[in-house]
């Protein structure tokens, strides 16, 4: 069955490091791979999206690579905000829909 | 630029009862999307609209939950006989052309 995961634990790092989270799947074959921020009670955000034919995408201090031999997408936050902190989704495409991993939640402290 | 709305933001009914939930899309997207969240989980798909065609629908969606977009602008979400399991977060998102979706802030259902 198609699977996505994403670290499962809390990520906890101090203002002004590089975040990375992790997205790796299994049994997709996706034509592009997208990055969501989500803050408690509220909708997922756009963030970025990376097709199969790109290695790496760059939007301002965010960072995607797509890796599609090893399944794995990360995702770099570089000179981290306390601003930055919330919860990170990955998202593949399944026919017009979107199947999302658990998300990875990123603390950023001052 | 207005976004996607929602409404009710925050439903709590009781177990038995039904409750509908209302989406407003970006105004120029014909496709809309209903997705579930509950806690510690990503969204997970419901159902998909293009225009007013229901073209799409998740195993998750039972017979007791039934989803309209008449005249392929706002639409509904209905629960009937909702049961304790349903409480989570429903999410509506729209999109245009193309694989971003913009999301809605949601509708939280409890069930007591």
């Amino acid at each position: 069955s198609q699977k996505i995961e994403q670290n499962s634990e809390a990520l906890n790092i101090q203002e002004g490091k590089t975040a990375t989270l992790t997205c790796n799947y299994t049994n997709y074959s996706p034509a592009y791979l997208q990055w969501y921020r989500q803050d408690p009670g509220r909708g997922p955000v756009f963030l970025l999206l990376i097709r199969e034919n790109e290695k790496e995408k760059r939007k301002e201090r965010l960072k995607v690579t797509f890796d599609t031999t090893l399944k794995q997408s990360l995702f770099h936050i570089t000179a981290s905000q306390p601003a930055d902190s919330a919860t990170y989704l990955c998202a593949l495409d399944s026919g017009y829909a979107l199947n999302f991993g658990k998300g990875t939640s990123l603390l950023v402290t001052p | 630029d207005t976004g996607v709305s929602q409404n009710p933001r925050h439903k709590i009914t009781k177990r038995g009862q039904n409750v509908t939930f209302r989406c407003d899309p970006i105004s120029e997207h014909n496709r809309l999307y209903w997705y579930r969240q509950t806690l510690g989980q990503g969204p997970e798909f419901l159902t998909y609209f293009q225009n007013e065609a229901q073209l799409e629908k998740s195993r998750l969606l039972s017979d007791r939950f039934s989803a309209e977009r008449p005249k392929g602008s706002f639409s509904t979400l209905e629960i009937q006989r909702t049961e304790q399991g349903d409480s989570a977060m429903y999410l509506c998102a729209s999109s245009r052309v193309g694989p971003k979706q913009f999301f809605g802030p949601g509708t939280r259902l409890t069930v007591l």
